[in-house]
Parts: C-alpha cells; sequence; structure tokens
C-alpha cells in the first residue's frame, strides 16, 4: 500500500513563528501536494510539485511556501504564522502520468495558531 | 476553471435508508471525477471514481455513482445506510485534457446515521 505519513498529527505554535508541515511518500509518485481543509470550505490547494524542486503555486498560496528537495519529501513552510491559518492540513501525492487514478492521502496536520 | 458544488452540507439518514449525496461540475468538457470519504481525524480515501467507460461506477462499502453528462453530475448513493456510513463525503474533479494535475475539491457533505 502506498503510505504518505505527515510527521505531526496536532501542531500548537504561536503567532509569528516559523513552521514546517512535514510529508513523506513512498511510492515514487511524481505529483505531492499540500490543501487545507477547513468546515464548509472543503479542501483547498495551497501548493503543488510535479517533480523535485519544481512547485506551482495552488489557489490560496498567500502566506506559504514550499520545499521539495527530494522526490519523497514535500515540506510546507508557513513563514509567520497567523490565526488565520489554524487549520486542518493534508498532503497527498499521486503518479505523474495517471490523473484518473487520484490521490492518496496523508492523515493530515491539525494546525493551531494561538 | 473546474468547480465542484455538493448540495447539502449536512444529510441525515435512518439506518437501513437510501443515501443520496449530490455533486454537479462545471465543465464543457467532462472531467476525471472522484468520491472520497475522511472518517473523523482521519485522511481522505478514495471511494470510487470515473474515468471512462461504463457510466454507473461501483465503489467500495456498497457505494455507487453514476456520470450523467447532460446533468453534469455524479451523485453518490447507497441503498441501504449502515451506522459506519457516518463520516464526511467529498467530490473531486480533476482535468481530463489541461494537464493541470490538482483536484478540485467539494465544500464536502457531512453525513450522519440515525439508529
Amino acid at each position: 500500500d502506498v503510505k504518505v505519513t505527515q510527521s505531526s498529527r496536532y501542531l500548537v505554535k504561536r503567532t509569528g513563528e516559523k513552521v514546517f508541515l512535514e510529508c513523506v511518500q513512498d511510492m515514487d509518485h511524481e505529483n505531492m501536494f499540500w490543501y487545507r481543509q477547513d468546515p464548509g470550505l472543503g479542501l483547498r490547494l495551497i501548493y503543488f510539485s510535479y517533480d523535485v524542486k519544481m512547485k506551482e503555486k495552488g489557489d490560496i498560496p498567500e502566506g506559504y511556501s514550499v520545499s521539495r528537495e527530494k522526490k519523497e519529501r514535500f515540506s510546507l513552510i508557513l513563514e509567520s504564522a497567523s490565526t488565520n491559518q489554524t487549520s486542518m492540513y493534508l498532503c497527498a501525492s499521486s503518479f505523474s502520468d495517471r490523473a484518473g487514478y487520484g490521490y492518496t492521502f496523508g492523515s493530515g496536520t491539525r494546525l493551531t495558531v494561538v | 476553471a473546474q468547480s465542484v458544488t455538493q448540495l447539502g452540507s449536512h444529510v441525515s439518514v435512518s439506518e437501513g435508508a437510501l443515501v443520496l449525496l449530490r455533486c454537479n461540475y462545471s465543465s464543457s468538457v467532462p472531467p476525471y471525477l472522484f468520491w472520497y470519504v475522511q472518517y473523523p481525524n482521519q485522511g481522505l480515501q478514495l471511494l470510487l471514481k470515473y474515468t471512462t467507460g461504463a457510466t454507473l461506477v461501483k465503489g467500495i462499502n456498497g457505494f455507487e455513482a453514476e456520470f450523467k453528462k447532460s446533468e453534469t453530475s455524479f451523485h453518490l448513493t447507497k441503498p441501504s445506510a449502515h451506522m459506519s456510513d457516518a463520516a464526511e463525503y467529498f467530490c473531486a474533479v480533476s482535468d481530463r485534457y489541461t494537464g493541470r494535475r490538482a483536484l478540485t475539491f467539494g465544500s464536502g457533505t457531512r453525513l450522519q446515521v440515525q439508529p
């Protein structure tokens, strides 16, 4: 089974802190994604990456950046955390040439910024 | 850009009753279509998908969905609800031809199953 592992299930950070959310997948997927999930809004795409060192902005990239130095790891960075970034963050991965196969998701990181 | 509409943020059914969760997409070209389920404190799990071929798609846990091009819909159904079906359900689409590899999700429908 493909595994997508997010390093933390719960995080509490202070306003202004730099926050790193880590995601690792073990199936050699080219594509990796970061979404945030908020009640009533569903999942919204923050950033995605289709190759090492490549990234594209999603629908809500403001206040976030990403890093992909190795194929299996995709990090989401909150440069200066704010309370409106309190949310559930979901990482996912997929094959590049199989858009019809969908994603494999991690279990999520619930981030609270105080 | 693609968009997905899920009618009804909350649906409540009795155990044994029919489950119907609605999903409509906006695209002149039929996209790939997916339903995901999220149990409490977990990530999303793929229930079923439509890519090509037969328009009635069967998934896990007794769920199925029918792609109707004329209605731009992909509604999810289950003939008889079980208590374990209580979860949040998300409809999602991806572009078939434009190369955008990311899924676009609807806002989700929380299913409650009453005993």
